[in-house]
């Protein structure tokens, strides 16, 4: 089993809509979560970064963590076009970047 | 203009040569780390430093061999050992130990004929 589980989709909604990204874990020890998007032939952006369980909102974005299921997601609210990227979902059980997880990506495509 | 410099973003060598990419980092940040990105596999970590003089081995270090003489450089070279080195390569840093997120360049894809 994957430490890090994640939909790779593709996934596609009309622009407006309402966008749920999540992934799921299985190390209870995780307590750093992160969300990076990444375009098209480029690295990875950090969009979200929270420690422990809860809600953590900037802008359209909202992070959410459930650590008693094991469950993280990213909401996109109002989706635009410009949001059409690949989202990965990372984790770490400790300081240091050597413990950190990385989902394989879930492709979105956000039509006009 | 602070952040992470990849290059070259395009590199083409013929098999059995050695290349380095490099990787240059301006945010003062302390530890460096290299990862190669395949589709459908996500992020594997290749190798890391966290401090200047001293780097550990990732989850596929094998094939590849990295220096850290300066805290802003962290070149890696891919050899001849490694056996599927065609692949995109991000460069990574990260500010210190006390959980700070990873921040990456915008990546080498490298491509071995």
């Amino acid at each position: 089993q994957k430490e890090v589980e994640q939909d790779p989709g593709p996934l596609s909604v009309p622009e407006g809509a309402i966008v749920s990204l999540n992934c799921t874990y299985s190390n209870s020890a995780f307590q750093y979560f992160m969300w990076y998007r990444q375009y098209s032939r480029k690295g990875p952006e950090l969009l979200m970064y929270t420690y422990s369980s809860g809600n953590k909102e900037d802008g359209r974005f909202t992070a959410q963590v459930d650590k008693s299921s094991k469950y993280i997601s990213l909401f996109i609210r109002d989706s635009q076009p410009s949001d059409s990227a690949t989202y990965l979902c990372a984790m770490s059980a400790r300081t240091g970047a050597n413990n950190l997880f990385f989902g394989t990506g879930t492709r979105l495509t956000v039509i006009p | 203009d602070g952040g992470i410099t990849q290059s070259p973003k395009y590199l083409f060598r013929k098999e059995g040569q050695n290349v380095t990419l490099s990787c240059e980092q301006n945010l003062n940040h302390d530890a460096m780390y290299w990862y190669r990105q395949d589709p459908g596999q996500g992020l594997r970590l290749i190798y890391y430093s966290q401090i200047v003089n001293d780097f550990q081995k990732g989850d596929i270090a094998e094939g590849y061999s990295v220096s850290r003489e300066k805290k802003e450089s962290f070149p890696l070279t891919v050899t001849s050992a490694q056996k599927n080195p065609t692949a995109f390569y991000l460069c990574a840093t990260q500010r210190d130990r006390g959980g700070s997120p990873l921040h990456f360049g915008n990546g080498t894809r490298l491509t071995v004929t």
